[in-house]
């Protein structure tokens, strides 16, 4: 079935960087914009980033700008998420979603990953 | 950026019982509306889209309405398994912004 699968979360130090992966299945994923969202432990849930399915547009809200960077490879259908410069406040589950296709002016969240779990902590 | 608020933030029902969540947006966003269902420890699930539209999948007791600002999401007859937070999201433009959810428990 179509899928997305996260990888790359831990604990790290506020500061430091790390990656996050998240591997597409069973769908072309070179025809669908692909977002993050994150969740704090308890909290609700926070927009982080979105690419456009050819990577032609980026976008972050102000929480995350200059800090994060969404990119992915098409190639080998998978998703990133560069995460520099990381507060205790970025603490979350961090999710992988699927966007809109190509073909659509709609964007929801359709397909979720299981999500990875990062820890800023010293 | 676009503000999103929910009412409730907590309501307990009966299994059977109709169930009514709002959401509001700070500004019009047309129907450009999502609702999500997301139960402990588990990935949100996407209910509804374009305010009105059921996703593949989701049983028919689960309807939405609304455009402009005010959204509503109905659960016309709540079952055991519709215990959950649910959220509402604007995709009408960045950054795209979520409600801070309802939580529906049994009473």
């Amino acid at each position: 079935q179509v899928q997305l699968v996260e990888s790359g979360g831990g604990v790290v130090q506020p500061g430091r960087s790390l990656r996050l992966s998240c591997a597409a299945s069973r769908f072309t994923f070179s025809s669908y914009a692909m977002h993050w969202v994150r969740q704090a432990p308890g909290k609700g849930l926070e927009w982080v980033a979105i690419i456009s399915y050819d990577r032609s547009n980026e976008y972050y809200p102000d929480s995350v700008k200059g800090r994060f960077t969404i990119s992915r490879d098409n190639s080998r259908n998978t998703l990133y998420l560069q995460m520099n410069s990381l507060r205790a406040e970025d603490t979350a589950v961090y999710y992988c979603a699927r966007g809109g296709s190509r073909y659509s002016s709609r964007d929801a969240f359709d397909i979720w990953g299981q999500g990875t779990m990062v820890t800023v902590s010293s | 950026d676009i503000q999103m608020t929910q009412s409730p933030s907590s309501l307990s029902a009966s299994v059977g019982d109709r169930v009514t969540i709002t959401c509001r947006a700070s500004q019009s966003i047309s129907d450009y509306l999502n609702w999500y269902q997301q139960k402990p420890g588990k990935a949100p699930k996407l209910l509804i889209y374009a305010a009105s539209s059921l996703q593949s999948g989701v049983p028919s007791r689960f309807s939405g309405s609304g455009s402009g600002t005010d959204f509503t999401l109905t659960i016309s007859s709540l079952q055991p398994e519709d215990f959950a937070t649910y959220y509402c999201q604007q995709s009408y433009s960045t950054p795209f912004t979520f409600g801070p959810g309802t939580k529906v428990d049994i009473k």
